[in-house]
C-alpha cells in the first residue's frame, strides 16, 4: 500500500532556527504539492512541482521559504529563519496529475511549532 | 480570482441520515475540477470525490455524491446513510488556472459530527 511519507512528524524549534521538512512521494507520481494548514488560514497551497520542475510557488513567502525536489524520491521544504507565525501543520501530497480526476494522496503532515 | 466558500463551519447529523455539505465556488475558468477531501481527527487528508466542469452527470462514489449545479456554481457533497466514522472536517477544493498557472484552492472546511 503506497503512501506519502513525511519527516519529521513533529518539530519544535526556536525562532531564528532553520527547519527542513522532507517528503517522499509515491513512486510514479509526477506532481508533488506542499500545503500549510492553520486554524486561522485553513489549508493553503505553498508550492508544487511537476516532473521535479517547480510550477508554482506563489503561495510561499519567498524571503524565508524554499522548496526543492533534488530527485524524484525526495521533496524538501525549508524555512530559514523560522518565526512563530510559521507554526502550522505542513502537508506534502503527491499525485499522477493529467488534468482530469487527479486525486492527490496526502502525507501525515509535519506539525511545526516555533517558539 | 478563484475562491471556494463553505458557509457551514459545523454540521450535525443523526447516524443513518443523509447530510449535505455546501460548497460554492467562483472562477472565470471554463475548465476546472472540483474535489472533496475528508480530514479525520487523526489529521490525514483523504480524497473523496471529483467532479469535472464538463461532466454532465453528478459524480458518485459509494455513499458520497456531488450535487453539481454549474449555473449556480455550487458543488455540494451529499453523504447518505451517515456513519459515526464520517465525523471529520470536510474540505471542498477547486483546480483551475490563474495567470497561466495551475491553481488549487481549498475552502475553510465544515466540521461534521455524526450523533448516534
Amino acid at each position: 500500500d503506497a503512501r506519502v511519507t513525511q519527516t519529521p512528524r513533529h518539530k519544535v524549534t526556536e525562532m531564528g532556527q532553520e527547519v527542513t521538512m522532507r517528503c517522499q512521494p509515491i513512486l510514479g507520481h509526477n506532481t508533488v504539492f506542499w500545503y500549510r494548514q492553520t486554524m486561522m488560514q485553513g489549508l493553503e497551497l505553498l508550492a508544487y512541482f511537476r516532473n521535479r520542475a517547480p510550477l508554482d510557488d506563489s503561495g510561499m513567502p519567498k524571503d524565508r521559504f524554499s522548496a526543492e525536489m533534488p530527485d524524484a524520491t525526495l521533496a524538501t521544504l525549508k524555512i530559514q529563519p523560522s518565526e512563530p507565525r510559521d507554526s502550522a501543520v505542513y502537508f506534502c501530497a503527491s499525485g499522477l496529475i493529467s488534468g482530469g480526476s487527479d486525486e492527490q494522496y496526502f502525507g501525515p503532515g509535519t506539525r511545526l511549532t516555533v517558539t | 480570482a478563484q475562491k471556494i466558500t463553505q458557509t457551514q463551519p459545523g454540521m450535525f447529523v443523526q447516524e443513518k441520515e443523509a447530510v449535505t455539505l455546501d460548497c460554492t465556488y467562483d472562477t472565470s475558468d471554463q475548465s476546472y475540477g472540483l474535489f472533496w477531501y475528508k480530514q479525520p481527527s487523526s489529521g490525514e487528508m483523504i480524497f473523496l470525490i471529483y467532479q469535472g466542469s464538463y461532466d454532465e452527470q453528478n459524480a458518485t462514489e459509494g455513499r458520497y455524491s456531488l450535487n453539481f449545479q454549474k449555473a449556480r456554481k455550487s458543488a455540494n457533497l451529499v453523504i447518505s446513510a451517515s456513519q459515526l466514522g464520517d465525523s471529520a472536517m470536510y474540505f471542498c477544493a477547486m483546480r483551475g488556472y490563474q495567470g497561466g498557472s495551475e491553481k488549487l484552492v481549498f475552502g475553510k472546511g465544515t466540521k461534521l459530527t455524526v450523533n448516534p
